[in-house]
């Protein structure tokens, strides 16, 4: 089963919006990914963390890595509506090749 | 494309038959990964293997799985005894390998199988 709560399970954004959304573990993690996911697509790499605390952008993208190693924040600034789909964080630990994701959260743009 | 390719893209068999899903990673990336996406979740990890040999096997459901990647490329999976519960998204990926970032990962689009 997944090991990383993702919330909000879902979203409807409006254009212009910023939106933000996280994920929480019981245990640690060295990694912390995020990933989106369009219809019919696999996964593609937004964003990678690599030490905690550390805060990392990508053009619009900001995702932050959580002091406690447990949780991570993604948050999208003035969403446009191509940011539609969704949303994985992944979590990697030490010497591990694995990487354990959430459940997502979706989103949509609101009519 | 230079990126990873899956095939079938679709697969629909009947319960109990075999089936094979064949994954070729990007050139050059020695890490190649299997995960399987049901609907509504995220990838779970099934598989990966480093250049010929499976580094951890340790996410397959079962023994009716099988994978493998005799030269170090392109890497099959293998369903035995196929059954309706197998029906899912199965996910291929590669990296570069060793060292850091081996978390960013180079999905395909995946092939989906419907067990009937």
């Amino acid at each position: 089963g997944q090991q990383l709560n993702q919330s909000p399970q879902s979203m409807f954004i409006q254009e212009g919006e910023d939106v933000s959304m996280n994920c929480t573990s019981s245990s640690i993690f060295n990694t912390w990914l995020w990933y989106k996911q369009e219809p019919g697509e696999g996964p593609v790499l937004l964003i990678a963390l690599y030490k905690a605390g550390e805060l990392t952008s990508n053009g619009r993208l900001t995702a932050q890595f959580g002091i406690t190693r447990k949780d991570s924040f993604l948050n999208i600034s003035a969403s446009i509506p191509s940011d539609v789909g969704i949303y994985f964080c992944a979590g990697q630990r030490l010497n591990d090749y694995k990487l354990s994701f959430g459940a997502g959260t979706t989103v949509t743009v609101r009519a | 494309g230079a990126g990873v390719s899956q095939t079938p893209s679709n697969k629909v068999t009947e319960k109990g038959k075999y089936v094979e899903l064949r994954c070729d990673p990007i050139s050059g990336h020695t890490a190649l990964y299997w995960y399987r996406q049901s609907l509504g979740q995220g990838p779970e990890f099934l598989i990966y293997f480093q250049g010929t040999g499976a580094a951890d096997d340790s996410g397959l459901p079962n023994d009716r799985f099988f994978a493998v990647r005799p030269e170090g490329s392109v890497s099959t999976l293998k369903i035995q005894r196929t059954e309706r519960g197998d029906s899912a998204v199965y996910l291929c990926a590669s990296s570069r390998g060793l060292g850091a970032g081996t978390g960013e990962l180079f999905f395909g689009e995946g092939s989906r199988l419907t067990v009937l």
